[in-house]
C-alpha cells in the first residue's frame, strides 16, 4: 500500500516535445506527491509538487495533472530543452506520515 | 549558503570494515533521512531522524546505523559491510518530514 509505481523507466523526445512521465499510487491517505529532477552526479531537488484538492499545477514549463479518483499523477514538461534531459522522480507521502515514498525514476533524454 | 553537505564523495572498502559517512545540514532542520539509490530501485529510505536523539528504520535498515546526537549531524555507521551494500548514498533534510527535503550531493560506495 506504501508503492509509488512510476513508468517509463526512460524516454526520448526531441527538443521541443513534450515528455508525459506517470505515477500511480495506492494508499488514499498520501495527501502530498512532489516530483524531484536528478542531474547526474547531483542529489535530487524539489521541482514541483502538488497537494489533492487541485487537480492540476503549473510552474514555468512544468505542469502536474493530478488523478484523485484514479489514483494517478503525471508530469508534463512543455517545450523540452536538452537541459531538461535528466532523471526525475515521483514521490508520495502523508500529513504526519514519516516519510516519502519514491518511484523507481524515468531517465528522460532531450535530444537537441 | 544553504546545503547539506556529505562525505566522503567516494569509497571503496573492503568487506567488514567499518566506515562512517557523514552528514551535515546548515539550515536548522528537524528532519533528516538517508536514501540509497540503486538502478531500478529508486531512492529508498534506510532510517529517518526525527530531531534529536529520535531516529527510525525506514524500508532498507539492515546493515545499517545511524545517531542523532546535535541537529546539523545525522551521520551513517555501516559496522560490517557487505557487498550488497554498494550503491549511492543520499542524506536530506526538511524542515519537517513532509516538507520540501534537500539532498546532499551523494556519496558512491563500493564493498569489494
Amino acid at each position: 500500500q506504501q508503492q509509488v509505481k512510476q513508468s517509463p523507466q526512460s524516454l526520448i523526445v526531441q527538443k521541443g516535445g513534450i515528455p508525459i512521465i506517470n505515477c500511480a499510487y495506492e494508499n488514499t491517505a498520501f495527501d502530498y506527491f512532489p516530483w524531484y529532477q536528478q542531474f547526474p552526479g547531483k542529489g535530487p531537488a524539489l521541482l514541483i509538487a502538488i497537494r489533492p484538492d487541485v487537480s492540476e499545477k503549473k510552474e514555468g514549463r512544468f505542469t502536474i495533472s493530478f488523478n484523485k479518483s484514479a489514483k494517478q499523477f503525471s508530469l508534463h514538461i512543455m517545450d523540452s530543452q536538452p537541459g531538461d534531459s535528466a532523471t526525475y522522480f515521483c514521490a508520495a507521502s502523508l500529513t504526519g506520515f514519516q516519510k516519502l515514498v519514491f518511484g523507481t525514476g524515468t531517465r528522460l533524454l532531450v535530444s537537441p | 549558503e544553504a546545503q547539506v553537505t556529505q562525505n566522503p564523495r567516494y569509497l571503496i572498502t573492503v568487506t567488514g570494515k567499518k566506515l562512517t559517512v557523514t552528514c551535515s545540514q546548515n539550515m536548522n532542520h528537524e528532519y533528516m533521512s538517508w536514501y540509497r539509490q540503486d538502478p531500478g530501485l529508486g531512492l529508498r529510505q534506510i532510517y529517518y531522524s526525527m530531531n534529536v536523539e529520535v531516529t527510525d528504520k525506514g524500508d532498507v535498515p539492515e546493515g545499517y546505523k545511524v545517531s542523532r546526537k546535535e541537529k546539523r549531524n545525522f551521520p551513517l555507521i555501516l559496522e560490517s559491510p557487505s557487498p550488497n551494500q554498494t550503491s549511492l548514498y543520499f542524506c536530506a533534510s526538511s524542515l519537517y518530514n513532509t516538507d520540501t527535503q534537500y539532498f546532499g550531493p551523494g556519496t558512491r560506495l563500493t564493498v569489494l
